[in-house]
């Protein structure tokens, strides 16, 4: 299944609100995860099947969508949300992430 | 606390084996399938392999089948990675995932002569 994330750059100011797409080849049932990795970090889960947000992550952060098309909000954008976010899905064994959105400080 | 700490990367020839383990701890190893993945430098992050909770179901993608083989011990709380054929392409940071909220600190494989 293709895992199509769009932008692959964002660019945005502190306390935007944010938006990140990500789009399935086919129905994922909503087994959709959202992360966030820093430099030289492992992953972080943010957003497990498609909107509910992990424990200790900020409410800022939340996931939204079904079926094929999924987004990630960050409400007021901080500076330590600067990042690269992935999707995932895993509707089957056989998983695939997104390409990615760097998100950066305007 | 659930820990997945990786081990047994570094550097490696074209053509060689390498294998890479995955120790957990802090939940019950046995009662969850584990998984794979991996992320070449500066590139996205790339499903590798999944194993179910007692071994009987694996799967590959298609890049590496034939040539990598995940297994697990439960009684160790141990996870595996047989790497065999390694190629320039497989060069990159491993990460042990226990689906889908803990990942390893990951450990680099480079596969360079």
């Amino acid at each position: 299944i293709q895992m199509t994330q769009s932008p692959s750059l964002l660019s945005a100011s502190v306390g935007d609100r944010v938006t990140l797409s990500c789009k399935a080849g086919q129905n994922i049932n909503n087994y959709l995860a959202w992360y966030q990795q820093k430099l030289g970090e492992a992953p972080k889960l943010l957003i497990y099947n498609a909107n509910s947000l992990q424990t200790g992550i900020p409410s800022r952060f939340s996931g939204s969508g079904s079926g094929t098309d999924f987004t990630l909000t960050i409400s007021s954008l901080q500076p330590e949300d600067v990042a690269t976010y992935f999707c995932q899905q895993y509707n089957s064994w056989t998983w695939t992430f997104g390409g990615g959105t760097k998100l950066e400080l305007k | 606390e659930v820990q997945l700490v990786e081990s047994g990367g570094g550097l490696v020839q074209p053509g060689r084996s390498m294998k890479l383990s995955c120790a957990a701890s802090g939940f019950t190893f046995s009662n969850y399938g584990m998984a794979w993945v991996r992320q070449a430098p500066t590139k996205g992050l790339e499903w590798v392999a999944t194993i179910s909770y007692d071994g009987s179901s694996t799967y590959y993608r298609d890049s590496v089948k034939g040539r990598f083989t995940i297994s697990r011990d439960n009684a160790k709380s141990t996870l595996y990675l047989q790497m065999n054929s390694l190629r320039s392409e497989d060069t990159a940071t491993y990460y042990c995932t226990k689906p889908v909220a803990y990942w390893g600190q990951g450990t680099l494989v480079t596969v360079s002569s």
